[in-house]
């Protein structure tokens, strides 16, 4: 089975940098996805990992190292639109996503 | 290009009664999912089908939800009867396959109340 751990909340201020972190523990990994979802909306793609490092991709980076089944997410320049839950999701060998509960963002001016 | 299609997008119910929802996937796309989201939690994968075969069902309440996807595209999800923990957001999402960089699409979700 998966379990997926990451913080239930996390406030920042506007224009600040702030780091999501999500620990798992899986039985097969075939790759790590973070998602936004805005309150009320479907949840939207943001980044994927299947190799340890760093992806960049404009403000938002995203990090993986296999071996201590850990992963976050940094997000850069905040804005008040970035408030949002951003969930940590890991897919198995059999190709099955589990996700974690997400972790609310508020961005304060 | 159209994304994930799904309908309606708000029902309420009372508890026991039936109901029925409709996804239509990114065209291409072989493999649906059909994800419940209860408020605060993240989505809960119920099923999973690659074309019209079931790749996973192993969460799916099966004494009340049935799920089908016929022709390999379209697919409905049904609860009977439902129950009051059933009220949640039911997603549906597709990808190319199950591959490891196949991104999930998801669609906007049906808000489903019982009553």
């Amino acid at each position: 089975g998966q379990n997926i751990d990451q913080p239930t909340e996390m406030t920042a201020t506007e224009g600040a940098i702030v780091q999501i972190n999500c620990t798992y523990q899986t039985s097969g990994f075939n790759g790590l996805f973070w998602y936004q979802q805005h309150a009320g909306e479907a949840p939207t793609f943001l980044s994927y990992n299947v190799l340890d490092g760093l992806e960049e991709k404009g403000r938002f980076s995203s990090f993986l190292s296999r071996s201590k089944g850990y992963s976050y997410l940094l997000l850069k320049e905040l804005q008040m639109k970035d408030s949002a839950s951003y969930l940590c999701a890991v897919r198995s060998n059999a190709g099955k996503s589990t996700f974690g509960d997400g972790t609310t963002l508020t961005v304060k001016p | 290009e159209a994304g994930v299609a799904q309908s309606p997008r708000y029902k309420i119910i009372e508890k026991r009664q039936s109901v029925a929802f409709w996804c239509n996937p990114i065209s291409g796309h072989a493999t649906l999912y059909w994800y419940q989201q209860i408020l605060g939690q993240g989505p809960k994968l119920l099923i999973q089908f690659q074309n019209n075969g079931v790749v996973d069902d192993s969460q799916l309440p099966k004494d009340r939800f049935s799920a089908e996807r016929l022709k390999g595209v379209d697919s409905t999800l049904k609860i009977q009867p439902a129950k009051l923990e059933d009220s949640a957001v039911y997603l549906c999402a597709s990808s190319k396959g199950q591959g490891g960089t196949d991104t999930q699409y998801f669609g906007p979700g049906t808000r489903l109340t019982v009553l």
